[in-house]
């Protein structure tokens, strides 16, 4: 398996542009993880969906960020219109199974740059 | 707030010593993972402790876990260069099985 995918890997983006990040997860996995790593915040959850639908939303900073999961095999973060601070290292990742006792499987990480 | 904190925030050893690395969190937990993250890449699955378990054992690491003091430790038995990465725990707590979170994590260099 190819792992979870990520696009793109990096982004330079002025402010107020639309940025959107997709992510794959990997095949046959029921969860899937949206994060944001910055040296201030460390990492941080952002959304994470369950067989495509999303559970919990509370830790989207505001109503800039949406993300949706159109299929089990896509999912898209979109920031709109984007800022400086949203400057990070957004992270997918999905799990097979219970999010209990199962592992978060990441993927590379888009470095996201918003002058 | 129910996020782990690691201890130290940095760690720096010469290869072929040990490595412990502590987390701390505040309520208690269904489980404790751990996970290393190297430079510039994502976060890869360590180990996971479930609430019931003390101590787990993987290759050259050793995870303790003790829930009267909400602590658990990473021990990296004679590290080597290729250790080098951020370490982070990540919580499931029990009061809320639909939540994980994520420790501020340590970074270890191990010197060749």
């Amino acid at each position: 398996d190819a792992g979870v995918i990520q696009s793109p890997r990096h982004e330079v983006t002025e402010m107020g542009q639309e940025v959107t990040l997709r992510c794959k997860p990997i095949s046959g996995h029921d969860y899937l993880f949206w994060y944001r790593q910055t040296m201030m915040r460390g990492l941080e959850l952002l959304i994470y969906f369950n067989n495509n639908v999303p559970i919990d939303d509370s830790g989207m900073p505001e109503d800039r960020f949406s993300a949706k999961m159109p299929n089990a095999s896509f999912s898209t973060l979109k920031i709109q219109p984007s800022e400086p601070r949203d400057s990070a290292v957004y992270f997918c990742a999905s799990i097979r199974g219970t999010l209990l006792w199962n592992e978060q499987f990441f993927g590379p990480g888009t470095r996201l740059t918003v002058l | 707030s129910q996020q782990g904190e690691e201890d130290p925030q940095a760690l720096s050893i010469q290869e072929g010593e040990n490595a412990t690395m502590n987390c701390s969190y505040k309520t208690s937990i269904n489980n404790l993972q751990w996970y290393r993250q190297n430079s510039g890449r994502g976060l890869v699955h360590l180990i996971l402790i479930r609430s019931n378990e003390r101590e787990k054992h993987s290759g050259r690491l050793r995870v303790t876990l003790d829930t009267s003091k909400k602590s658990s430790s990473l021990l990296i038995t004679a590290s080597r260069a290729a250790d080098t990465a951020s370490y982070f725990c990540a919580t499931v707590p029990s009061y809320n099985f639909n939540k994980f979170y994520f420790g501020s994590g340590t970074k270890l260099n191990v010197k060749p």
